[in-house]
This record gives structure tokens, C-alpha cells and sequence, in this order.
């Protein structure tokens, strides 16, 4: 069946590293990719997506990486700040369903 | 531009009560999905509808949910009746294009606690 999952269910970073957070899916059909950050209290906010027929986008400060080869996406947010700290969801769309499914999360910790 | 708008944020509700929750989507929004957050959990898709048809209904338990959208805008997702493992946060979202293949916009949810 269709899934996605997350390989680090929480993730602590000194402030000014760079974090990286992975997540793995399942269905080889899906063609869209989405990393959301959801603070506490709050609905989820979009951070950047790609597209299957893309392997690398940049955004400001936050770089997603597409590997179709082995069903794997990652985040990677440079010099990681406070207001960075929350949790990070991945989610894919497209597919058989046209659906728009999400993985479990990552928490994000950004100690000072 | 406004974003996604629900209501109530919050309902406490005691368990084989009803409940509603409605969503009115960014304006132009072909496509709405209904999600449920469980604490701790990322959002599992309960609908998702095209305009006014629904496209994946296959997680909604439909024996006691149900949901619609009036006119292809707002919607509203009902519980008849409620459980104690119904207390989650419902979230709206809507997107401008379709197939899950654009960004969705969420809107701040609204948290259900069945006692």
C-alpha cells in the first residue's frame, strides 16, 4: 500500500548547524513532494516542494533532495535558528489516488 | 489574500454526541481536503473532494462521519456519533490545483475532545 514514513522521529541541533531531516516513501507512482512545519497549536505551513522529474530545490535557507531511486527525501535547513524548532512532516501527492498523503513527523529541537 | 478559515477551534463533546465542523477554503480552491491529526501523529486524509465531487473517501469511517460541500466552497464534517478515540484535531486545507499535485493551504484546525 501506499506510505510514507520518517527514518528519526526527533532530531536535536545546536543553533547555527545545519539540520537534515529524511523521510522514505513507498509508492513509486507519486510525482509530487511537499515538507510542512507545524508549530505547536497551529496547522501545518508549507516549506518547499518538489517535483519527481526535479532531484534538487533550493529554497531560503531550506534545500529539498529527491533520490526516486530509492524512494527518499530529505530536508536540510542551513544555520538552523530557534524559530526553527518544530515538526517537520513530509508529504506525497499525485499517485494512483491523487491524493495528498503525509508521514509521521520529525521534531525538531534547536538548542541555543 | 484571506487563507483558510474553520470553526469552532475548540469543542469538548461527551461520547454518541454529534458534532460539526466547518471549513470555508481559499477562494478559487478547486480541491479541499478534510484531515485528522491525532496528537502525536501527522494528518491522515479522512476526503478530499473536487469541487463539489469527492475524489478519496476511502479513510473517512462512514459509518458515524460524514461530510459535504455546499456549491464547491465551504464544507462541513460531521461525527454521529462520536468516540473517545474521535478526540484529534481536524484540519482543513485547501489547493488550487488537483491530484495532490499543489501546495495545500491548512487552516488552524479545530480540536475535538470526546469524554
Amino acid at each position: 500500500g501506499e506510505s510514507v514514513g520518517l527514518h528519526l522521529p526527533t532530531l536535536s541541533v545546536q543553533e547555527g548547524d545545519n539540520s537534515i531531516i529524511n523521510c522514505a516513501y513507498s509508492n513509486s507512482a507519486s510525482d509530487y513532494f511537499i515538507w510542512y512545519k507545524q508549530e505547536s497549536g497551529k496547522g501545518p505551513q508549507f516549506i518547499i516542494d518538489i517535483r519527481s522529474n526535479m532531484d534538487k530545490r533550493q529554497g531560503q535557507r531550506v534545500t529539498v533532495l529527491l533520490n526516486k531511486t530509492v524512494k527518499h527525501l530529505s530536508l536540510q535547513i542551513a544555520a538552523t535558528q530557534p524559530g526553527d524548532s518544530a515538526v517537520y512532516f513530509c508529504a506525497e501527492g499525485g499517485g494512483s489516488q491523487g491524493n495528498l498523503i503525509f508521514g509521521k513527523g520529525t521534531k525538531l529541537s534547536v538548542k541555543p | 489574500e484571506a487563507g483558510v478559515a474553520q470553526s469552532p477551534r475548540y469543542k469538548i463533546i461527551e461520547k454518541r454526541q454529534s458534532v460539526a465542523f466547518w471549513c470555508n477554503p481559499i477562494s478559487g480552491h478547486a480541491t479541499l481536503y478534510w484531515y485528522q491529526q491525532i496528537l502525536g501523529q501527522g494528518p491522515k486524509l479522512l476526503i478530499q473532494f473536487q469541487n463539489n465531487g469527492v475524489v478519496d473517501d476511502s479513510q473517512l469511517p462512514k459509518d458515524r462521519f460524514s461530510a459535504e460541500r455546499l456549491k464547491g466552497v465551504d464544507s462541513t464534517l460531521k461525527i454521529q456519533p462520536a468516540k473517545l478515540e474521535d478526540s484529534a484535531v481536524y484540519l482543513c486545507a485547501s489547493s488550487a490545483g488537483s491530484q495532490g499535485r499543489t501546495e495545500a493551504f491548512f487552516g488552524q484546525g479545530t480540536r475535538l475532545t470526546v469524554v
